[in-house]
């Protein structure tokens, strides 16, 4: 199983909402990330949590907050978000602390409105 | 600042015919991975590589690293449609947390 799942798919939310993007894999890696990608762009890293720790914030404004409540789950929760962090958030995960062989879930489509 | 310059930005090429992709850096990646991306989806892992002058065949698609860890090459044989995609390059430096993508390039194999 190979297998990274984002929940959800699409969103949409306004400047005012609070939501969160879930992610979970069942393959026992112990590093997980946060990317997002803009159209037409790579994924840019925002977070990374290794053993369950924030290793890396990629100076992330504090309107995104990511949390790891166990080995296999990662979160992140949103807050007053503006209309051009619109894009696609993808979760990752690899084994170890290393990010070679990472893979990636198909990712949130969100909308700020 | 470690960058991966992925060429070419965009290739249309017919049914049937090869092409080849190219990332290359001035410095120096434990590993290399390969990612093929569809509108909408996340990357999906192709290969990775680790040691120098390593050649990884995927069906139709061959991937090396360079001698010196710092550059990486896909070659895809006899293109099909169902290669249309986004490819993308990711190298890890070493003792990173983190992967540097290369810009990536947008393949469309024509019927």
């Amino acid at each position: 199983d190979t297998e990274v799942t984002q929940t959800p798919k699409h969103l949409v939310m306004g400047m005012t909402n609070k939501k969160s993007l879930k992610c979970e894999q069942h393959m026992g890696h112990r590093a997980m990330y946060w990317y997002k990608q803009k159209a037409k762009k790579p994924p840019e890293l925002m977070f990374v949590y290794s053993y369950e720790k924030l290793s890396i914030n990629e100076s992330v404004p504090s309107r995104f907050s990511p949390e790891c409540p166990n080995s296999s789950l990662l979160n992140l929760h949103l807050h007053a978000l503006q209309p051009e962090d619109s894009a696609l958030y993808l979760c990752a995960s690899s084994q170890d602390q290393g990010p070679s062989w990472a893979f990636f879930g198909q990712g949130t489509r969100l909308t700020v409105v | 600042t470690q960058l991966l310059e992925q060429s070419p930005q965009f290739l249309s090429i017919q049914e049937g015919e090869n092409l080849t992709v190219y990332c290359n850096s001035s410095s120096v990646f434990s590993s290399l991975q390969w990612y093929r991306q569809e509108p909408g989806e996340g990357p999906v892992l192709l290969v990775t590589v680790v040691t120098g002058g390593e050649v990884k065949k995927l069906k139709r698609l061959t991937f090396q690293f360079g001698d010196a860890r710092k550059d990486s090459s896909l070659h895809i044989t006899a293109a099909q449609p169902g290669d249309t995609g986004l490819y993308l390059c990711a190298g890890e430096g070493w003792g990173a947390q983190k992967l540097v993508f290369g810009q990536g390039t947008r393949l469309t194999i024509n019927p």
